[in-house]
């Protein structure tokens, strides 16, 4: 089945230093790809995604770019803050039903 | 707020004893579903609905746990007899599918943790 492995945390990091989370994954079709992000105290929202091979998704300074051919969805950021402590979880979708795979998160703590 | 909302937040109960979580999904949203989510893991599928229609449900739903969505609104969990391993944080998402705006994006609820003693 469907199924998300992404780097083991946790991760530390300090301000303005540069962040990747590293993503694979594995499908029988051609899913989407998320990050989601879990805020301390907070449910899970979406990060960024992408609906095909190339794509790539942004937001908050935060990018990942699916790619079909290594089956990963890196998700970078080049100068981290504070506000950026979560949890990130990187997930994969099936078109048809919407259900997402969750990889196991990665815990990203940024120190001042 | 027009989000998810979940109830209640937080559930401390004894070892057989049977619990029930509600969720209230975003309005129009005509998916739902229950994801389960244990201390350092992801969030694992349970089971999810089209209106009041079941239509999956994950080998981790054992006999002792049951979902249900009567009017295509809201949705109850319930877990009888409960276990310390069914001590979680049960998460309730939704989706109003659509080709033309579709992102598969799931509005998640900020969930209800579960503690057995």
């Amino acid at each position: 089945g469907d199924s998300v492995t992404q780097m083991e945390g946790p991760v530390t990091l300090s301000e303005e230093a540069f962040l990747t989370i590293n993503c694979t994954y594995t499908a029988t079709g051609y899913p989407s790809l998320f990050w989601y992000v879990q805020y301390p105290g907070e449910g899970l929202q979406l990060l960024l995604k992408a609906t095909k091979a190339d794509d790539k998704g942004s937001n908050k300074g935060f990018e990942a770019t699916y790619r079909k051919e290594t089956t990963s969805f890196h998700l970078e950021k080049g100068s981290v803050q504070v506000s950026d402590s979560a949890v990130y979880f990187c997930a994969l979708s099936d078109r048809d039903d919407y259900k997402l795979s969750f990889g196991a998160g990665t815990t990203v703590t940024v120190r001042a | 707020d027009t989000g998810v909302s979940q109830d209640p937040r937080h559930k401390i109960t004894k070892r057989g004893q049977n619990v029930t979580f509600r969720c209230d999904p975003i309005s129009e949203h005509n998916r739902l579903y229950w994801y389960r989510q244990t201390l350092g893991q992801g969030p694992e599928f349970l089971t999810y609905f089209q209106n009041e229609a079941q239509l999956e449900k994950s080998r981790l739903l054992s006999d002792r746990f049951s979902a249900e969505r009567p009017k295509g609104s809201f949705s109850t969990l319930e877990i009888q007899r409960t276990e310390q391993g069914d001590s979680a944080m049960y998460l309730c998402a939704s989706i109003r599918p659509s080709r033309q705006a579709n992102t598969g994006e799931l509005f998640f609820g900020e969930g209800s943790r579960l503690t057995v003693l």
